[in-house]
């Protein structure tokens, strides 16, 4: 099974609608949770820590749940510009700590 | 100015040779890294580095060895390249080498590596 598995997309949607992306991950000990979101043949950048009580940054709603250890993006109102790829990203501690990226899920938003 | 930098871009080079990428930051970070991005796009990190400590994926063939003069670099040197190394590569720097939440991975522009 892998470390963190997110929806295969990709997603094709419409400018205004609303998107959810969703993100499982295997290790329980998982300390902190990320959203990054790489454009095509760019670097990833962060787009969002996700807190346990759940965050919201503007259009974009993260959530976690660490019983069933899942992660959830909701994007609201999608714009052309929020076409990407979306990285669901987990770190399990430790002395060093390790980011461990899922495959990530493609976001077409069209016109 | 550019926080996290890769040079080259692009580096297309034949198979057995040897090659090296530089990276650069001047974040003032502790930790650096290294990952390898596949055709498949799946980021997978390499090594990560931090005062003088080097923790290897144990999964990274040992032709791949990094190098850091000082802090604020962290270079790539890759021997006897493989068809199978072509892939882009990421430089990238963190403040806590936890990577508690609220730290970000700030990440450089990739080095597209092509082994013909």
């Amino acid at each position: 099974r892998k470390e963190v598995e997110q929806d295969p997309g990709p997603f094709n949607v419409p400018e205004g609608a609303t998107v959810a992306f969703n993100c499982t991950y295997s290790n329980s000990a998982s300390q902190s949770f990320f959203w990054y979101r790489q454009d095509c043949r760019k670097e990833p950048k962060l787009l969002m820590s996700v807190y346990s009580s759940g965050n919201e940054d503007g259009r974009f709603t993260a959530q976690l749940n660490r019983a069933s250890q899942y992660i959830s993006l909701l994007i609201r109102d999608s714009k052309l510009s929020d076409s990407a790829t979306y990285l669901c990203v987990v770190n399990y501690g430790g002395s060093q700590g390790n980011l461990i990226f899922g495959k990530g899920t493609k976001l077409s938003v069209k016109p | 100015d550019t926080a996290v930098s890769q040079t080259p871009k692009y580096l297309v080079t034949q198979m057995g040779n040897d090659k090296s990428i530089k990276c650069e930051q001047n974040l003032g970070h502790d930790t650096m890294y290294w990952y390898k991005q596949d055709s498949k796009k799946f980021l997978k990190i390499m090594f990560s580095y931090n005062n003088k400590e080097l923790i290897i994926n144990e999964t990274v063939p040992n032709r791949f060895s990094p190098k850091s003069p000082d802090k604020a670099h962290l270079n790539l040197h890759i021997n006897s390249l493989e068809l199978g190394d072509s892939a882009v590569y990421f430089c990238a720097s963190s403040q806590d080498k936890r990577m508690l939440r609220n730290t970000e991975a700030f990440f450089g522009q990739g080095t597209r590596l092509t082994v013909v």
